[in-house]
């Protein structure tokens, strides 16, 4: 079993829709998540951090299930700009990275 | 806020040939940064942890003999690709986290990557 997994994708999706990204982790002492965006063939940059008591910033709200380790990204009233490769990450000793979801948002 | 640069973007060399891509933190120290590869349409993999002063550590089917490490500064990290072969083409990115935003909870800032190329 992989130590990050993600819903395999692709997610394509029409403008101003609602969608949403889940992940697992394996290992019950990782103690910080984030979600990265990578563009094609551009590195990651984070999108947000995700905190125990979730947290929202403007379209996107992250949300974390320690009991059940898994993490979510709910993007709202998706733009063409969302779309990306929307990874999970997960650190316990270190950062382990999701296999990513793939995102295109259509007009 | 915390920059990493990454150089080259870009390179393109003939197998047999050793190549050496730089990571820079610009305006913090790193002890630590992170050696990533990514082939296509997969995930980032992490190669090695490279501690400034000390040997890196690899991870498990990363040949250290391949991959030279060099983190001599607490801003500067090289990773050298040596006698590369196509096999090697690939994206490689270097990631680091400011220390100043604890290690737990502060997330990775990544350079630009190196996109490598082997003919």
């Amino acid at each position: 079993r992989k130590e990050v997994e993600q819903d395999p994708g692709p997610f394509n999706v029409p403008e101003g829709a609602t969608v949403a990204f889940n992940c697992t982790y394996s290992n019950s002492a990782s103690q910080s998540f984030f979600w990265y965006r990578q563009d094609c063939r551009k590195e990651p940059k984070l999108l947000m951090s995700v905190y125990s008591s979730g947290n929202e910033d403007g379209r996107f709200t992250a949300q974390l299930n320690r009991a059940s380790q898994y993490i979510s990204l709910l993007i709202r009233d998706s733009k063409l700009s969302d779309s990306a490769t929307y990874l999970c990450v997960v650190k316990a000793n270190d950062m382990r990275f999701g296999a990513g979801t793939r995102l295109t948002v259509k007009p | 806020g915390a920059v990493v640069s990454q150089h080259p973007s870009r390179v393109i060399c003939k197998s047999g040939t050793s190549v050496k891509i730089e990571c820079r933190s610009l305006d913090f120290q790193a002890t630590t940064m992170f050696w990533y590869r990514q082939f296509p349409k997969q995930s980032l993999m992490l190669m090695a942890t490279s501690n400034e002063g000390s040997k890196a550590t690899y991870e498990q089917g990363v040949e250290k003999d391949k991959f030279l490490i060099n983190h001599a500064s607490l801003t500067l990290s090289t990773l050298t690709v040596t006698s590369a072969h196509p096999e090697d083409s690939s994206f490689y990115i270097c990631s680091a986290r400011d220390p100043v935003q604890g290690a737990t909870y502060s997330p990775l800032h990544f350079g630009n990557g190196t996109r490598l190329t082997v003919t």
